[in-house]
């Protein structure tokens, strides 16, 4: 089992519809981040957070550390969102903490 | 303030030669980290270093790889006699402290014929 898994896989959604994105981890951490990564490639990051909720334009990312779960909305969804979403954690345990674990992606799609 | 840079974008090598990734992390940047991206895989951590010092390398493979981060210049990502395997976009990150959130360079491409 992953230690960061992320649910769903692929998600293909209308423009304007509400987007959530799920990820669970099963090890303490430090922060939890949401990154975004375009179909060129490059990746931006967009949340880093280690307790309640964070708001950025029409992204907004909540985490409880207690169901060790985050999950990331998207409001009024545009086709320029269209990209995969990754979640990534920095992990307590051993060595340093300048790692991060990275959960599998789920791939957007905005249909206009 | 410029981004984090990495060149090359894309470098081809044969089978047998050696792979050299350069990042620039940000100005004020002092932890550096390679994240290694396999075709149809998620990114996995390689390697943490801090200027002239590799803090955390439990991700880079045990031989062909090595790292480093002068006092000056880039950090440097090394890839000695490289075999198909090692096709993969490799990003670089940078942050001004260990618990600051990190920005990603636009990746190189590595290609092994």
């Amino acid at each position: 089992k992953n230690e960061v898994e992320q649910s769903p896989q692929n998600l293909t959604a209308q423009e304007g519809e509400f987007i959530t994105i799920n990820c669970s981890y099963s090890v303490g951490i430090s922060a939890l981040h949401w990154l975004q990564q375009h179909p060129g490639g490059g990746i931006v990051s967009l949340f880093m957070l280690s307790s309640g909720k964070k708001k950025h334009g029409r992204l907004i990312a909540t985490i409880n550390i207690q169901e060790k779960h985050s999950s990331l909305h998207i409001t009024a969804s545009h086709p320029r969102d269209s990209a995969v979403y990754i979640c990534a954690v920095t992990p307590f345990y051993g060595g340093s903490q300048g790692n991060l674990i990275f959960g599998k992606g789920t791939k957007l799609s905005v249909k206009p | 303030n410029a981004g984090v840079m990495q060149n090359p974008r894309h470098l081809v090598r044969r089978r047998g030669q050696e792979a050299r990734l350069r990042c620039s992390p940000m100005k004020g940047h002092s932890h550096v980290y390679w994240y290694r991206q396999l075709p149809e895989e998620g990114l996995k951590f390689m390697v943490y270093l801090q200027k002239e010092n590799i803090i955390d390398e439990s991700g880079m493979p045990k031989e062909r790889f090595s790292a480093e981060f002068p006092k000056e210049g880039p950090s440097i990502l090394r890839i000695q006699q490289v075999v198909r395997g090692d096709s993969a976009a490799y990003f670089c990150a940078s942050s001004p402290n260990l618990m600051a959130k990190q920005f990603f360079g636009p990746g190189t491409r590595l290609t092994v014929l």
